[in-house]
């Protein structure tokens, strides 16, 4: 079965040190990835995304993700966390086969930069 | 562009009464999900439309929940009989078609409370 795991419900990072919010994930064939951000009060935006070549992603407000096919991770990083990184951060995965669109979220990670 | 809405953004509805959730998507979006997230938890797939075929409607919780999407647009969440479990935070997304590349956005949610 396709799944998904956010092993830390919580991270606290003291701003400008480097974060990383840690995806683990399970599915048939390869994968396709993504990580949302939920601002409080907000929607769920869409951060970034895997889905063939380069394992390092880059995308919105300075994040980058890598895809590390052995370790079937895909961690959530940034070089210098900002007080405005603070939000909750969802991992979602979906195999590359067979009919099944949905995709498969994580339960979150809480990431919470202190100043 | 516009993006995804949602309506109401709040929704108080006592036990036992039938409530509507409308979703908006992006336009030319062939793609649309409905989620639910209860506080502090991961998102819950509820039901998905791509285009004309037939939605998968594998996660809706009971036959109480039904939805449906007219002309390919606008959707309407319909939820009978309510009950204090139904309250949460009721999400929809779309994306520009069902293929797994595309990211979904998401609407800004209605928080159903059921008293």
């Amino acid at each position: 079965a396709q799944s998904v795991a956010q092993p830390e419900d919580q991270v606290n990072v003291a701003e400008g040190n480097p974060l990383t919010v840690k995806c683990t994930y399970s599915v048939s064939g390869n994968p396709y990835l993504f990580w949302y951000v939920q601002y409080p009060n907000r929607g769920l935006q869409f951060l970034l995304k895997y889905i063939t070549g380069d394992n390092l992603v880059k995308g919105s407000y300075g994040f980058e993700a890598e895809f590390n096919k052995s370790q079937t991770s895909f961690h959530l990083k940034k070089p210098s966390a900002l007080v405005s990184d603070s939000a909750l951060y969802f991992c979602a995965v979906r195999a590359n086969a067979g009919n099944n669109r949905k995709l498969i979220w994580g339960l979150g990670t809480s990431l919470a930069v202190n100043p | 562009g516009a993006g995804v809405s949602q309506s109401p953004s709040n929704k108080v509805t006592e036990k036992g009464k039938d409530v509507e959730l409308r979703c908006d998507p992006i336009s030319g979006h062939t793609a649309l999900y409905w989620y639910r997230q209860s506080l502090g938890q991961g998102l819950e797939f509820l039901i998905y439309f791509q285009g004309n075929s037939a939605p998968d409607k594998s996660g809706l919780p009971s036959d109480r929940f039904s939805a449906e999407r007219t002309g390919g647009s606008v959707s309407t969440l319909t939820i009978q009989r309510t009950q204090q479990e139904d309250s949460a935070v009721y999400l929809c997304a779309s994306s520009q078609s069902g293929t797994e590349t595309y990211e979904q956005y998401f609407g800004p949610g209605t928080r159903l409370t059921v008293t």
